[in-house]
């Protein structure tokens, strides 16, 4: 089962913040975050790991809460370069407690920013 | 630029026919997996090889078939062509083993219609 993103799509003007919500209904072992612009490929962002750390790249940082299955990434003083749609990969927790090393994503965010 | 390449770009079928896409990765990764992306959706995994063994399928089924070879390139047949097949089909390679939590690198995608 894909996880589930929210909101569905945000409209910035620059400068303003924005989070981006990712929740799972399985045990997740990492999220990893990819940015998508029209007709192009999937970006990486970040990866998030089981008790790991809230990571940070440039003005985007994400957390991950491994008891609730949800990872959030914060937005900091939008740019125009920021739009494009966002999307959670999770890797789910096996039996034996690591990853099947495979990513489902979410259906995606889409962030527009205006100047 | 990822390093990733993919071809055709674009493709157009009728009903029932086959077709092969084709990736190559970055020199050294070992792994690679597909997905198909319906318009307005999250990337969705087909399957995932690792040094030219099958590795991890999704929920699709046998007409999709997939092979891997020594030189880092992969390829996805798809037999018996569906109307529900058009798509975005995206392949995306890492250096690590599955379940390494490493980078995925994405390519920029074959977009297949289905006539």
């Amino acid at each position: 089962q894909q996880p589930v993103q929210s909101p569905q799509a945000v409209i910035l003007r620059e400068g303003e913040d924005a989070v981006i919500n990712c929740s799972s209904s399985k045990a997740l072992y990492s999220v990893h975050w990819y940015r998508q612009k029209h007709g192009e490929a999937p970006v990486f962002l970040m990866i998030l790991l089981k008790g790991g750390e809230q990571m940070r790249h440039e003005k985007i940082s994400a957390s991950f809460n491994e008891k609730k299955q949800q990872s959030s990434l914060y937005l900091t003083a939008s740019q125009l370069s920021y739009s494009g749609t966002y999307f959670c990969g999770t890797d789910s927790l096996n039996a034996g407690g690591t990853s099947y090393g495979k990513l489902t994503f979410g259906q995606g965010t889409i962030l527009t920013v205006h100047p | 630029e990822t390093g990733v390449t993919q071809s055709p770009t674009h493709l157009i079928k009728t009903r029932g026919q086959q077709v092969t896409l084709r990736c190559s990765s970055q020199s050294g990764h070992n792994t690679v997996s597909w997905y198909q992306q319906a318009l307005g959706q999250g990337p969705q995994f087909i399957f995932q090889y690792y040094r030219e063994e099958e590795n991890g399928r999704g929920n699709f089924p046998p007409r999709f078939s997939g092979l891997q070879f020594p030189n880092y390139s992969s390829e996805l047949n798809v037999n018996a062509l569906e109307l529900d097949d058009s798509a975005l089909y995206l392949c995306a390679s890492s250096l690590g083993p599955p379940g390494a939590q490493e980078t995925q690198y994405f390519g920029p995608g074959t977009r297949l219609l289905v006539l």
